[in-house]
């Protein structure tokens, strides 16, 4: 089984709607983040969490809102969807920084939006 | 000047060949250094990592960094079609939580 997991992997939405994209982890890991992909564009930080009672914004956290339910689950919200937010959207955990170990992140396998 | 600049390519290379893949950045407080390879609809994975200056040797990959410069490479040695696939080099500070991508480079390694 994968270590981190996203649902829906597709989905197709209309403007206006809200809707909610999961990501779950078996790693351990405390630490968890929400990116978007775009062409041209690379990766985007949107939200982070250190911890489930520490959340954070990213570089473009307009108009999306995090919640995290457990250590291991991570949920992104788009409160109303709109068509520029048509990306490829991808969950990633990494563990405790400690002095000489890296800032690896694990990422899911993505969800790919569609807002119409 | 972005924080880190990666060429997005493409790049084409038939099969055997050396590639050369590059980043530069600005920011001296980068300590960690990462190389994530990405295949189609599928989400980044961790391929190399190096702490500081210095070469890292894996297989038929090599991480070299040069803090000097600000500049970090990642060689593929006798590249393979499985090989193909977008390349983002990534760094941080640290202690600082954000990883910094750089946007990419796709390549072909052509049978």
């Amino acid at each position: 089984d994968a270590d981190v997991t996203q649902t829906p992997r597709n989905r197709i939405t209309k403007t206006g709607k809200r809707i909610m994209l999961e990501c779950s982890q078996t790693k351990g890991h405390d630490r968890m983040y929400w990116y978007r992909q775009d062409p041209g564009l690379g990766l985007r930080l949107i939200y982070y969490s250190f911890d489930v009672k520490d959340i954070n914004k990213g570089e473009i956290s307009d108009g999306y809102s995090v919640s995290r339910q457990a250590q291991a689950k991570f949920s992104l919200s788009l409160e109303s969807a709109i068509p520029n937010q048509t990306a490829l959207y991808f969950c990633a955990t990494s563990d405790k920084w400690t002095s000489g170990s890296s800032e690896t992140q694990y990422f899911g396998p993505g969800t790919r939006l569609l807002v119409l | 000047q972005k924080e880190v600049e990666q060429d997005p390519g493409p790049l084409s290379v038939p099969e055997g060949a050396i590639v050369s893949l590059n980043c530069t950045y600005s920011n001296s407080a980068f300590q960690y250094f990462m190389w994530y390879r990405q295949y189609s609809r599928k989400g980044p994975e961790l391929l190399m990592y190096t702490y500081s200056s210095g070469n890292k040797e894996d297989g038929r990959f090599t991480a070299q960094v040069d803090k000097s410069s600000k500049y970090i490479s990642l060689f593929i040695r006798d590249s393979q079609p499985s090989d193909s696939a977008t390349y983002l080099c990534a760094m941080s500070g640290g202690s600082n939580y954000k990883l910094t991508f750089g946007k990419g480079t796709l390549l072909t390694v052509n049978p």
